[in-house]
């Protein structure tokens, strides 16, 4: 079946622009996270989305960035005024967490293959 | 979380079995052994998980020792697309709560042909 697919693959913007960045997670997933990557680091977790809940947004790091996730199914993260610092590669994950045949899954996520933004 | 070790490297032969341990000495009974992989440019792969029997799946096997305080993940016919770094994790399930994920180093795992 389909994965969850990220868009654009790739994104090369300027210091100072707006870019959004869309993830399509898999159908019937409840929970979205997105996370971002630098490079050879680990995930730093940005926002959470769970069914209608209100999103956790503990890992943005400045109000420059915010989500949003329309019917419970696609989300876009936004970053305004993007700087140098936020180059990296944005990952997107989708986990059932409760929707799979009723045994909760929370820790099985399916990530998207990213988008690679930098910022020159 | 409990905390895991695994070695930081490991080589295996293309077509062998590739043992990837771990340790988690402090796990706690309601704790599962999660198992992810990162290809080289690629997003994070779930690969499997267990509480304390052995798990199977069409990727790769978990064998979880009977005291629970160490796994290992066996991948019955290694091939080079399985060079990646490989990360345990042990987490509980929970509810109502984000439970992003956090991997340590892993264990880079060189197949070699």
């Amino acid at each position: 079946g389909a994965g969850v697919s990220q868009s654009p693959s790739n994104k090369v913007t300027e210091k100072g622009k707006d870019v959004e960045l869309r993830c399509d997670p898999i159908s019937g997933h409840t929970a979205l996270y997105w996370y971002r990557q630098s490079l050879g680091q680990g995930l730093e977790f940005l926002i959470y989305f769970q069914g209608n809940s209100a999103p956790d947004k503990s890992g943005l790091p400045s109000d420059r960035f915010s989500a949003e996730r329309t019917g419970g199914s696609v989300s876009t993260l936004t970053i305004q005024r993007t700087q140098q610092e936020d180059s990296a590669v944005y990952l997107c994950a989708s986990s059932p967490e409760g929707a799979s045949g009723g045994r909760p899954s929370y820790n099985e996520q399916f990530f998207g293959p990213g988008t690679r933004l930098t910022v020159l | 979380d409990a905390k895991t070790t695994q070695p930081t490297s490991m080589d295996c032969a293309e077509g062998r079995a590739a043992n990837l341990p771990c340790n988690h000495s402090t796990i706690s009974g309601n704790e599962y052994v999660y198992w992810y992989r990162q290809i080289h440019s690629q997003g994070p792969q779930y690969i499997i998980h267990g509480l304390k029997n052995n798990e199977t799946n069409e990727m790769a096997s978990l064998i979880i020792t009977e005291d629970r305080k160490s796994s290992t993940l066996i991948l019955p016919h290694a091939t080079l697309r399985d060079t990646a770094v490989y990360y345990c994790i042990v987490r509980a399930t929970f509810s109502g709560s984000a439970r992003q994920l956090t991997f340590g180093s892993g264990t880079q795992l060189t197949v070699l042909p």
